[in-house]
């Protein structure tokens, strides 16, 4: 059974920085593209970042670009996302998505973990 | 920057149609994707490249492609499909993802 574990979320000042994981098991991870997407207390949802199965290329949505850094590591099953000079827009339930990318025109989310929530306030 | 169009909301009764559109520029070209979130739960995926459903999904969930609009089809709609909907695909650019604004469906 897949399943995907987020934790290190909490509450973070402005300026500040936190450390996401996600403990991925049920599935080889390093056949996967993975992905952050986060979600505002009553918004939509918002996708943040995406990293190749060798961690080669990475992709931010330009909100993001420069404060946060997607990484991974294959032989301990974990992606992780490093977030710095958080901002109180930075809020958000952050979830670890399992990517499929069958095509060049094709990238979605099969699985999902249950969500780390972040609060950045003084 | 791409964006994906939805309703902010749609209403039925038990047992008729919803019809939740997701309009976006690119379409035509890059699949569609629909997710559905109940409270405090996270998203689950109910189509895939713009009309198919994985397993598991019920089949009264359907999804169609036509020009720069997508559609997700709940036929027979239950109080169990109350629930936020939201539509995804990626910019032609590269695997930048861009979600619609979501679509809460409410089951009168």
């Amino acid at each position: 059974e897949v399943q995907l574990v987020e934790s290190g979320g909490g509450l973070a000042q402005p300026g500040g920085s936190l450390r996401l994981s996600c403990a991925a098991s049920g599935f080889i991870l390093s056949r996967n593209w993975m992905s952050w997407v986060r979600q505002a207390p009553g918004k939509g949802l918002e996708w943040v970042a995406n990293i190749k199965q060798d961690g080669s290329e990475k992709y931010y949505v330009d909100s993001v670009k420069g404060r946060f850094t997607i990484s991974r590591d294959n032989a301990k099953n974990s992606l992780y996302l490093q977030m710095s000079s958080l901002r109180a827009e930075d809020t958000a339930v952050y979830y670890c998505a399992r990517a499929r990318v069958p095509t060049a025109a094709s990238y979605y989310f099969d699985y999902w973990g249950q969500g780390t929530l972040v609060t950045v306030s003084s | 920057s791409y964006e994906l169009t939805q309703p902010p909301s749609v209403s039925v009764s038990p047992g008729q149609t919803a019809r939740i559109t997701c309009s976006g520029d690119a379409l035509p070209k890059q699949y569609a994707y629909w997710y559905q979130q109940k409270p405090g739960q996270a998203p689950v995926l109910v189509i895939y490249k713009d009309s198919e459903r994985p397993s598991g999904i019920p089949e009264r969930l359907s999804g169609s492609s036509s020009g720069t609009t997508v559609t997700l089809t709940i036929s027979g709609v239950q109080a169990e499909d109350e629930a936020d909907y939201y539509c995804q695909s990626v910019d032609s650019s590269g695997p930048y993802v861009v979600f619609g604004g979501g679509t809460k469906l409410t089951v009168l």
